[in-house]
C-alpha cells in the first residue's frame, strides 16, 4: 500500500541554521508534490509545489528539491526564525487527491 | 475577501446525534475535499467532489456523507454510525480535481466533540 513517511514528528533547531524537513514515500508515483504549513488550530497554508520532472524549486528562504529515484523531496528552511515553527506537512499527487504524510513539527529555538 | 469558510469553529454533540459541518467557498473552484486530523495522524480524506452533483469516497467514508448541490457549498454530515467521531475536521478546494489540480486552499476547521 502508499506510504508516505516524513522524518520525524519533531525537530528542533537553533535561530539562524537551516532546518530541513526529509518526505519519503513507497509504491506511489506521484505526478507532483506539495508542501504545508500548519499553525496549531488552523488549516494548513500552502507553500510550494514540485512537478515530477522538476528537480528543485526556491521561494524566499524556502526550497524544494525532488528525487523519483530516491522517492524522496527535501525541504529546507534557510536562516530560520522563531515564527517558522510550525507543523509541516507534505502531500503527493497522482490521479486521486492529495495523499498527505503526518507532518514534522519544527521548533525554531532563539 | 476570497476564501473557505466552515462553520462553526467548535461544535459539541451527544452521541447517536447526526451533526453537519459547513463548507462554503467562493474562489469559484471545481473541486472540494473534506479530511479529518487527530493528534498523530495527519490529515485522511473523507470525501472530495470534483464537480456539482459528483463526489467520491475517500479513504474513511464509512460514518459520513456529503452532499454537492452547489459550487460553492459542500457540507459534511457526521452520522451516529460514525464510531469515534471526535476530531478536527477540515474542508479544502482546488481550482479543478485530477492531476492538475494544483494546490489546495484549507478552511480553519471545525472541532467536533462528541460525547
Amino acid at each position: 500500500s502508499q506510504k508516505i513517511e516524513q522524518n520525524s514528528e519533531a525537530l528542533n533547531i537553533q535561530e539562524g541554521k537551516t532546518a530541513t524537513l526529509t518526505c519519503n514515500y513507497t509504491n506511489y508515483s506521484p505526478a507532483y508534490l506539495q508542501w504545508y504549513r500548519q499553525d496549531p488550530g488552523r488549516g494548513p497554508v500552502f507553500l510550494l509545489l514540485i512537478r515530477e520532472n522538476e528537480k528543485e524549486k526556491r521561494k524566499e528562504r524556502l526550497k524544494v528539491t525532488f528525487d523519483t529515484t530516491l522517492k524522496q523531496s527535501l525541504f529546507h528552511i534557510t536562516a530560520s526564525q522563531p515564527a517558522d515553527s510550525a507543523t509541516y506537512l507534505c502531500g503527493l499527487r497522482r490521479n486521486t487527491p492529495l495523499v498527505f504524510g503526518k507532518g514534522t513539527r519544527l521548533s525554531v529555538i532563539a | 475577501d476570497g476564501g473557505i469558510t466552515q462553520s462553526p469553529k467548535y461544535l459539541f454533540r451527544k452521541e447517536g446525534q447526526n451533526v453537519t459541518l459547513s463548507c462554503e467557498q467562493n474562489l469559484n473552484h471545481d473541486a472540494m475535499y473534506w479530511y479529518r486530523q487527530d493528534p498523530g495522524q495527519g490529515l485522511r480524506l473523507i470525501y472530495y467532489s470534483q464537480i456539482v452533483n459528483d463526489f467520491q469516497k475517500g479513504d474513511i467514508a464509512e460514518g459520513y456523507s456529503v452532499s454537492r448541490e452547489k459550487k460553492e457549498s459542500f457540507p459534511l454530515t457526521v452520522t451516529s454510525a460514525q464510531k469515534n467521531p471526535t476530531a478536527f475536521y477540515l474542508c479544502a478546494s482546488s481550482i479543478r480535481g485530477g492531476p492538475r489540480g494544483g494546490e489546495q486552499y484549507f478552511g480553519p476547521g471545525t472541532r467536533l466533540t462528541v460525547t
